[in-house]
């Protein structure tokens, strides 16, 4: 039974360049989830999908970065132009609408240099 | 006030030693409630839910606190395997379903 699938598992890049994170979510899970996880900020929600619809996106730093959910087995988290303070590792998430807990990807480690 | 609040520790226990954390939220209509666990470098994984009457899983007892807001997570004849970060989950908007994490507690078990 697969997980929550990230890709890459880590990128290293440097500043003002662009960065694409991918993420699977469980088959049959109605929502998705974006965090970032610093060790000054610990896990913030950045953006969350319900049924590939973007329900709360305040979480999200600033205009470069973006999400979206072209369908419901795949969500991407674009970061550009990249800069040092993204630093971070990055993870999603999914579950089954309503109020149940959320399965995590491994993540991604992202290094922008 | 952050949405959901916690003491970062870190706990310093021995081995055998019962610890309990604690995590605050600030929206009353808050609906589920959770505890993860998290080891260096990993991902956050459930530990338990949290239920209005309380709930057991072997050494670990959760327990809700609607009136004063607050869940904890109760930790007996701790491990050293036990050493990890605790991190509470609350979900702010009910079936909508915005699952804010709080900073993670640490807790070192010590031989």
């Amino acid at each position: 039974d697969a997980g929550v699938i990230q890709s890459p598992r880590h990128e290293v890049t440097e500043m003002g360049q662009e960065v694409t994170l991918r993420c699977k979510p469980i088959s049959g899970h109605n929502s998705l989830f974006w965090y970032r996880q610093t060790m000054m900020r610990g896990l913030e929600l950045l953006i969350y999908f319900n049924n590939n619809v973007p329900i709360d996106d305040s979480g999200m730093p600033e205009d470069r970065f973006s999400a979206k959910m072209p369908n419901a087995s795949f969500s991407t988290l674009k970061i550009q132009p990249s800069e040092p303070r993204d630093s971070a590792v990055y993870f999603c998430a999914s579950n089954a609408l309503g109020n149940s807990p959320l399965h995590f990807g491994n993540g991604t480690r992202l290094t922008v240099t | 006030r952050k949405e959901v609040e916690q003491d970062p520790g870190p706990f310093n226990v021995p081995e055998g030693a019962t610890v309990a954390f604690n995590c605050t939220y600030s929206n009353s209509a808050s609906q589920s409630f959770f505890w993860y666990r998290q080891d260096c470098r990993k991902e956050p994984k459930l530990l338990m839910s949290v239920y209005s009457s309380g709930n057991e899983d072997g050494r670990f007892t959760a327990q809700l606190n609607r009136a004063s807001q607050y869940i904890s997570l109760l930790i007996r004849d701790s491990k050293l395997s036990d050493s990890a970060t605790y991190l509470c989950v609350v979900n702010m908007r009910g079936n909508t379903g915005k699952l804010i994490f709080g900073q993670g507690t640490t807790l070192q078990v010590k031989p």
